[in-house]
């Protein structure tokens, strides 16, 4: 059974790096038609998406984040990973990662982590 | 950027009740659709996909359909275990956008 897992650190200092790390399990990640996603969710509001890598390692981003993001698989461990530097009190969210096919949209997803960026 | 307009925000229903959510899109996205159910401290769950796709597991009790640019989610007879937060989101451009979320609660 496929499954997803988020790690990483839970609070990160304002204008700092964070950085997760999403590790997938039974399936490759380097293979089949998948896109590997991050999404976002600030405590008590709606769902934002942050980006994704494929599998061949094209990446997109939402625009609104893009300058500060960076998404990348890690073959050998098969795991990909969500970079968003320069963060501030408005990136404390649950971050997801997320498996997305080519017709079914977010089919998969981590059970997210809570990030909290403050001193 | 394509907006997806979610309504209502909060129904309040009763068990045995059909629920109707809408969504709304900005622009034509053809049935690039897809609805997740989202229950508190849990991950979004994957409802429909395509606008009327049920995906596997998935209640026959929800449906999808759509009309133009506007989608719904039916729940025809509303169960206890259908009390959340149900998001759409649109996946025909590259970037992905959700609607606000509908609040399925108790009456």
């Amino acid at each position: 059974q496929v499954q997803l897992q988020e790690s990483g650190p839970g609070l990160v200092r304002p204008s700092q790096t964070l950085s997760l790390t999403c590790t997938v399990s039974s399936v490759s990640i380097s293979s089949g038609d998948f896109y590997w996603s991050w999404l976002r969710q600030p405590p008590g509001k709606g769902l934002e998406w942050i980006g994704y890598i494929y599998s061949s390692g094209t990446t997109s981003y939402n625009p609104s984040l893009e300058s500060r993001v960076t998404i990348s698989l890690d073959t050998s461990n098969n795991q990909f990973s969500l970079k968003l530097n320069s963060v501030a009190a408005a990136d404390t969210a649950v971050y997801y990662c997320a498996r997305r096919t080519a017709v079914r949209a977010l089919d998969l997803w981590g059970q997210g982590t809570l990030v909290t960026v403050s001193s | 950027d394509i907006q997806m307009t979610q309504s209502p925000s909060t129904v309040s229903a009763s068990v045995g009740d059909r629920v109707t959510i809408t969504c709304r899109a900005s622009q034509s996205i053809v049935a690039w659709v897809a609805w997740y159910q989202q229950k508190p401290g849990k991950a979004p769950k994957l409802l429909m996909y395509k606008a009327s796709n049920l995906e596997s597991g998935v209640p026959s009790r929800f449906s999808g359909s759509v009309y133009g640019t506007e989608f719904t989610l039916t729940i025809s007879s509303l169960q206890p275990d259908d009390f959340a937060t149900y998001y759409c989101q649109q996946y025909s451009t590259s970037l992905w956008t959700f609607g606000q979320g509908t609040k399925v609660e108790i009456k």
